[in-house]
């Protein structure tokens, strides 16, 4: 069983602060890592991806891989009001993406004025 | 440049009966892939299509099916629904298997 696990939260954070997501992935042979930011009632919005050990960033998002750990990260700095949201955590496997995207649950973050 | 459309946004369907949910890709992209996502959970995927062929199916039942037209746009077909089937279905595209997926808006199914 291919599994993404995630803290549902919620996970409260001051405006301003960072905020730390985490994801843990299960299969060994996953190759690509998503985030996505999904507003209530809305459709999931990709925000990063990162397909290779590291960090990668992006304006105020950086998306870190650890491959040997099975481990993915998303930090969001400066956190702002908007930001509350669902964050979702996605992986494909190593069948050549034909399985599709594989979700966690979903943290929900909330950012406290 | 247009997102992925779905249509419709929302729908309302009676226990046996069968929906069609459409989706139009990002211009370019070649790859259609459908998710459903109910209440408190992470979307599942349901299948992907690539260049008109069925490339994946998630554990669906055979009364979920799908196809992708010369222009790649795509159909989802949900037969004999059950209240169960009532979530938030989701169309992504992306330009092969492996690249990027943007998703639409969804439809909305509401099974009674």
């Amino acid at each position: 069983q291919k599994e993404v696990e995630q803290n549902s939260g919620p996970l409260s954070v001051p405006e301003g602060a960072i905020a730390s997501l985490n994801c843990t992935y299960s299969d060994r042979g996953s190759q690509s890592f998503f985030w996505y930011r999904q507003y209530s009632g809305k459709s999931p919005e990709l925000i990063m991806f990162i397909y290779s050990n590291g960090d990668k960033e992006d304006g105020r998002f950086t998306a870190q891989l650890n491959k040997a750990s099975q481990y993915v990260s998303l930090l969001i700095r400066d956190s702002q009001p908007s930001d509350s949201a669902t964050y979702l955590c996605a992986v494909t496997h190593s069948g050549g993406g034909a399985d599709g995207l594989t979700f966690g649950k979903g943290t929900h973050l909330i950012i406290q004025p | 440049d247009a997102g992925v459309t779905q249509s419709p946004t929302h729908l309302i369907k009676t226990r046996g009966q069968h929906v069609t949910l459409r989706c139009s890709p990002i211009s370019g992209h070649k790859s259609v892939s459908w998710y459903q996502q109910v209440l408190g959970q992470g979307p599942q995927f349901i299948f992907q299509y690539y260049e008109k062929e069925e490339r994946g199916r998630g554990n669906f039942p055979d009364r979920f099916s799908a196809r992708q037209f010369p222009n790649y746009s795509s159909e989802l077909n949900v037969n004999a629904l059950l209240l169960g089937d009532s979530a938030l279905y989701l169309c992504a595209s992306s330009l092969t298997l492996v690249n990027e997926a943007f998703f639409g808006q969804g439809t909305r199914l509401t099974v009674v």
